[in-house]
């Protein structure tokens, strides 16, 4: 089946630097999808980007479907980015998940 | 809040026993999705209703079965519990109405929190 790999599995941030979380995948996909979970649990769905780029305030996304990677974006890192962050594509009407990036932002 | 309430919060259980876990969706929104997140096997999409009908399939064990009622709400059975189906439940929901899975913002649930004793 689909192979889904985020990197880094880990990254710690100063409240304030940029950073980037890239998502490869291993075959053709319908779409693409980033979510948040918080530290305490809450999903979020960030970004539907099958390809090209999007942006929402600090968080913006890349999909290059032809190299098969997404990349995530966030700029002037906050606190309350800190939580896991999951790319999942989805193919033949099944989405399949990453492992997911923790993200711990500090003070 | 996302609008998105599931009962129970908690639920423990013993091995072979059956429980149902309910998902009441944000109002107007049309599909429902239920998702299973465990320290092995990571998050993992189940099965998907839109208006009522399958949507989509993903990971769904032959000892689940979900189904979403006229009223729009849906309900994740679960039989034959085993120590391994220890996990958070989530269910989601999307408007549902721009075609193609996976196409919604998905808006989710606090979770079930299901431990197989």
């Amino acid at each position: 089946g689909i192979q889904v790999e985020q990197s880094p599995p880990d990254l710690i941030l100063q409240e304030g630097a940029n950073s980037t979380l890239r998502c490869n995948f291993s075959d053709s996909v319908n779409n693409l999808q980033w979510f948040h979970q918080n530290p305490w649990g809450q999903l979020i769905n960030l970004f539907y980007i099958p390809s090209g780029t999007k942006q929402n305030g600090r968080l913006s996304a890349t999909t290059v479907a032809t190299e098969r990677y997404s990349l995530l974006y966030i700029s002037s890192s906050q606190t309350t980015d800190s939580g896991v962050y999951f790319c999942a594509v989805v193919i033949n009407n099944d989405m399949r998940f990453g492992a997911g990036t923790r993200l711990t932002v500090k003070p | 809040d996302s609008g998105v309430t599931q009962t129970p919060k908690h639920l423990i259980t013993a091995t072979g026993q059956r429980v149902t876990l309910r998902c009441s969706p944000r109002s107007g929104d049309l599909s429902v999705y239920w998702y299973q997140q465990s320290l092995d096997q990571g998050l993992q999409f189940l099965i998907q209703y839109y208006n009522g009908e399958e949507r989509a399939k993903g990971n769904i064990l032959e000892r689940f079965s979900a189904q979403q009622f006229p009223d729009l709400h849906s309900e994740l059975n679960l039989s034959s519990l085993e120590l391994g189906d220890s996990a958070l439940y989530f269910c989601a929901s999307s408007v549902g109405a721009s075609g193609g899975f996976g196409r919604d913002e998905q808006f989710f649930g606090p979770g079930t929190r299901l431990t197989v004793l």
